[in-house]
């Protein structure tokens, strides 16, 4: 009974390049939550998705954020044109049509 | 003013001793209160899951929610050193206006226990 599955577990890119993140949900989850992890900072909500659609995208940045989930395969967050502020843990966590949420073991991104 | 807030602390305790875990909120909408324990470099794992005021017990975890105080609590009995991690409390308003069940998380107590 495999969790939420995320890859890569690290990402080291240079400002400028794009960083693509992905995310597995549990088995049988429809939807999928990204949340970032700031250092010394609590989790802060940044999309809600379920299979092609955008439900909540309340907390993404304005600009060059954005995240989809399509039909097949996982769900992607893509950051474009990185800055070093874009540095932090990025989980994604899943649920059933409940409030329980499982989180993955989140992708750390460093910008250099 | 944070919607959740949550005492960073370090807490240390020795092993054994009954440990609380606190946070207080201002939105009185919530409904669905969590407790997630996080290991240094890994994701959150769910602890406890509840619902309006009372009690729930889970081993040695009891999480209490008392919503006239908008104040909930986790208590850990004869702690161990792998308790050692950061806890998180999270809610969530299942009726607000985007009614999506976005988690909101206090910023998360670190708790040392001593052999």
């Amino acid at each position: 009974n495999a969790g939420v599955m995320q890859n890569p577990r690290h990402l080291v890119r240079r400002r400028g390049q794009e960083a693509r993140l992905r995310c597995s949900p549990m088995k049988g989850h429809s939807h999928v939550y990204w949340y970032r992890q700031l250092p010394e900072e609590g989790l802060k909500f940044m999309v809600y998705l379920q299979k092609e659609n955008i439900i909540d995208e309340s907390g993404m940045p304005k600009e060059r954020f954005s995240a989809e989930f399509p039909k097949e395969g996982p769900s992607i967050l893509r950051i474009q044109q990185v800055v070093r502020g874009d540095s932090a843990a990025y989980f994604c966590a899943s649920s059933r049509r409940d409030n329980e949420q499982f989180f993955g073991p989140g992708t750390r991104l460093t910008v250099l | 003013q944070k919607e959740v807030e949550q005492d960073p602390g370090p807490l240390s305790v020795p092993e054994g001793a009954i440990v609380s875990l606190n946070c207080t909120y201002s939105n009185s909408a919530f409904q669905y209160f969590m407790w997630y324990r996080q290991y240094s470099r890994k994701g959150p794992e769910l602890l406890m899951y509840t619902y309006s005021s009372g009690n729930k017990e889970d081993g040695r975890f009891t999480a209490q929610v008392d919503k006239s105080s908008k104040y909930i609590s986790l208590f850990i009995r004869d702690s161990q050193p792998s308790d050692s991690a950061t806890y998180l409390c999270a809610m969530t308003d299942p009726h607000g206006s985007s009614n999506t069940g976005k988690l909101i998380f206090g910023q998360g107590t670190t708790l040392q226990v001593k052999p």
